[in-house]
């Protein structure tokens, strides 16, 4: 069955820390992405990549980088956690040989930035 | 310019009754996907059901269907008969062009069945 897993369901930090997010698919994807979700924002895309040491910024790359050194590890960095990236992250994985594939998502993480 | 637009934030539906959820999009490619996702309450987000805009028929999945209208630049979601587990927040995204994975999502409509 497909999982997508994230390291933490809650997570909190201070401001300034560097915050690591982890996500594992076991599927064999090719794509992997990460979101955060706001209420009435619904989910805006932050990274992705289409393979391994590749990625591409999406809508709202500032104050984070990523990492995908191998093909089912993408990782999502705060460097200098802040008040304002207290939110909802949720990371999802889909395969590249039909359009209608579906993203496949973790469970998220809540992360808190005090 | 927001490319999905979900214009009700929020809904009550009686248990059995169907209930649809709108979805508009904007999109100047002539090939694109059309995607409606739930989020119970836990937070994991689940697939529901996929339209392709070459796709001739609507998409049915069980008690989930899609009024698709083209023309319209309309994607409606329609649950049949709901139950309570249906409670939950529902998204429509768009995927743009051939081969790009990128998805942008719609706010969400909260629904609640009430039994």
């Amino acid at each position: 069955d497909v999982k997508v897993t994230q390291s933490s369901r809650y997570l909190v930090k201070r401001t300034g820390e560097k915050v690591f997010l982890e996500c594992v698919q076991d599927m064999d994807h090719e794509n992997m992405f990460w979101y955060r979700q706001d209420p009435g924002l619904g989910l805006r895309l932050i990274y992705f990549s289409y393979d391994v040491k590749m990625k591409e910024k999406g809508d709202i790359p500032e104050g984070y980088s990523v990492s995908r050194e191998k093909k089912e590890r993408f990782s999502l960095i705060l460097e200098s956690a802040s008040t304002n990236q207290t939110s909802m992250y949720l990371c999802a994985s889909s395969l590249s040989v039909k359009d209608n594939q579906p993203q496949h998502f973790g469970d998220g993480t809540r992360l808190s930035i005090l | 310019a927001q490319k999905i637009t979900q214009t009700q934030p929020g809904m009550f539906v009686q248990e059995k009754e169907a209930v649809t959820l709108d979805c508009t999009y904007d999109t100047s490619d002539q090939s694109y996907g059309l995607f409606w996702y739930k989020q119970p309450s836990s937070g994991e987000m689940i697939f529901l059901i996929y339209q392709g805009s070459y796709d001739e028929q609507n998409a049915t999945e069980g008690r989930y269907s899609l009024n698709f209208q083209k023309a319209r630049k309309s994607a409606n979601l329609v649950i049949s008969a709901s139950q309570l587990g249906d409670s939950a927040m529902y998204f429509c995204a768009m995927r743009e062009g051939l081969g790009d994975y990128k998805l942008s999502f719609g706010a969400g409509t909260t629904v609640t069945v009430r039994a």
